[in-house]
């Protein structure tokens, strides 16, 4: 069985443009969720998918966005990038949600310039 | 004061020790969750608890929902567990009140 597939694995970008990240859950897992990781922040919520609607969100601006697709597929999408926005970012599928075992994958890692 | 703790921040022991980590959390709860994550960042998910006690193989999760606190146990620990371990907490209740939040992380490191 695949596992969770984030594509790109790694990303330079200039501040101010934008950048959708992709990640594709395990077969038949219907939520989605995402996460940022920072040095100082660590591990923070960004929201989560589940049957193509926003079901969660965390306290971020409106510059990350997200969507889940039929194929409950999910991209992640940050306009208007700024320095702070250099992070690690997960996404984790689950069958039901976040009350079930959830399975990451291995992470985007964005630099932003 | 963070809403989830975790302790130690920094823990080195020996091929063979037992290894305890510690996360203490300030708000209700529905579910706790332990996450060990390696160099390179890919993140495993360890556990979901939300009482009593769960034992996969060496590892072994227990909480205390009264005392807002649980705890991860390594028995006879080997040098392919150093890796971060993560709690996370899940509160809120209803359609989109939920929110995960997770501690700063344990940096575990076993010599052999």
């Amino acid at each position: 069985k695949a596992g969770v597939t984030q594509t790109p694995r790694y990303l330079i970008k200039t501040r101010g443009q934008q950048v959708t990240l992709s990640c594709s859950p395990i077969s038949g897992h219907r939520s989605v969720s995402w996460y940022q990781q920072t040095p100082g922040q660590g591990l923070q919520f960004l929201f989560e998918y589940f049957s193509e609607t926003q079901r969660n969100k965390g306290n971020f601006p409106g510059r990350f966005s997200g969507r889940q697709f039929s194929n409950s597929r999910s991209e992640m999408n940050v306009s208007t990038l700024e320095l702070g926005d250099s992070a690690l970012y997960l996404c984790a599928s689950s069958y039901a949600g976040v009350n079930t075992e959830a399975f990451f994958g291995q992470g985007t890692r964005l630099t932003v310039v | 004061k963070n809403e989830v703790e975790q302790s130690p921040q920094n823990l080195t022991a020996q091929e063979g020790e037992f290894i305890t980590i510690n996360c203490s959390y300030s708000v209700g709860i529905s579910a706790l969750h332990w996450l060990q994550q390696h160099p390179g960042g890919g993140i495993v998910s360890l556990f979901m608890l939300s009482s009593g006690k769960k034992k996969h193989g060496r590892l072994i999760a227990t909480i205390n929902i009264q005392e807002k606190h649980s705890s991860l146990h390594i028995t006879a620990s080997h040098p392919r567990d150093s890796a971060v371990y993560i709690c996370a907490v899940r509160s809120g209740s209803g359609g989109s009140n939920y929110k995960l939040t997770f501690g700063k992380g344990t940096l575990l490191t076993v010599n052999p």
